[in-house]
C-alpha cells in the first residue's frame, strides 16, 4: 500500500465549477498538510499548508484535513482555465524521532478546466 | 524576494559520468531538500540538510550525494551515472525540516 494516494486524473471540468482534490494516506504520523500546482516543466508552486486537522481559505482556494479519516481535500472556486495544472499533495512528520523524512507526495492530479 | 534558484536547467550526460547541481535557498531559509522527480515514480524525496548538516535521506543508493554549506547553499552530485537517472531533480527550502517547502524550477538532467 502506497504511503499516500491520489486519483491521477485527468479531471476535466467548465470553467466556473467547484473543483475538488483528495488525497489519503495511510501514515497517522503525518502533522504537515501542503497542496502543489505544477505547471508543465515547471517546479512545484505552494498553494496551501496546514498544520493538524481542521480548515484552512485562501482566497479560491480551501483545504481540509480530516486526521481521523486519513483524508485531505483542496477546493477551488470559480476555476478558471488558468487553473489547469497537476496538483500534488504533500505530507510529512517533522517530527519523528531520528530526524523527518522529508515530504511524501502523491503521485497529482491532472486538473483540466474547459473554457 | 528572490525564490530558489537552481543551476543548470537542463544537462545532458553520458552513462558512467558524475554531475553536480547547485541550488540557492531563499534568503533565511536554512532547509534544503532534494528530490527526483520521474513520470512513473513521481516525486521522490532524496535529502535533507539543515544548517550544513544531512537530517535524513531517502531510498536511494549512495551514487547520490550532497552538502551544504555555510550561507545554506546546496550542492548534490550524482556518480556513475545510469540512464534510469534521467530525471528533474527538484531543489526545495524551507524555513523548518520537513515543512511547508519552496521548490526552484529544477535541473532536467538527461543521461544518454
Amino acid at each position: 500500500q502506497k504511503e499516500v494516494e491520489q486519483d491521477p486524473g485527468p479531471l476535466s471540468v467548465p470553467e466556473g465549477a467547484i473543483v475538488s482534490l483528495n488525497c489519503t494516506y495511510s501514515n497517522s504520523a503525518f502533522q504537515y498538510f501542503m497542496w502543489y500546482r505544477q505547471y508543465s516543466r515547471k517546479g512545484p508552486e505552494l498553494l496551501m499548508y496546514t498544520y493538524s486537522s481542521g480548515n484552512k481559505e485562501d482566497g479560491r482556494f480551501t483545504a481540509q484535513v480530516d486526521k481521523s479519516s486519513k483524508y485531505i481535500s483542496l477546493f477551488i472556486r470559480d476555476s478558471q482555465p488558468s487553473d489547469s495544472a497537476t496538483y500534488l499533495c504533500a505530507m510529512s512528520d517533522p517530527f519523528s524521532g531520528g530526524g523527518a523524512d522529508g515530504l511524501t507526495f502523491g503521485k497529482g492530479t491532472h486538473l483540466i478546466i474547459q473554457p | 524576494k528572490a525564490g530558489v534558484t537552481q543551476t543548470p536547467r537542463y544537462l545532458i550526460k553520458t552513462r558512467g559520468q558524475q554531475v553536480t547541481l547547485s541550488c540557492s535557498p531563499i534568503s533565511g531559509h536554512r532547509s534544503v531538500s532534494w528530490y527526483q522527480q520521474t513520470p512513473g515514480q513521481g516525486l521522490q524525496f532524496l535529502f535533507e540538510y539543515f544548517s550544513e548538516t544531512q537530517r535524513n535521506k531517502g531510498n536511494f543508493p549512495g551514487r547520490f550525494s550532497g552538502r551544504q554549506f555555510s550561507n545554506s547553499r546546496s550542492e548534490m552530485n550524482v556518480s556513475t551515472l545510469e540512464l534510469g537517472d534521467s530525471a528533474l531533480y527538484l531543489c526545495a527550502s524551507s524555513l523548518r525540516v520537513s515543512t511547508e517547502a519552496f521548490f526552484g524550477q529544477g535541473t532536467r538532467l538527461t543521461v544518454v
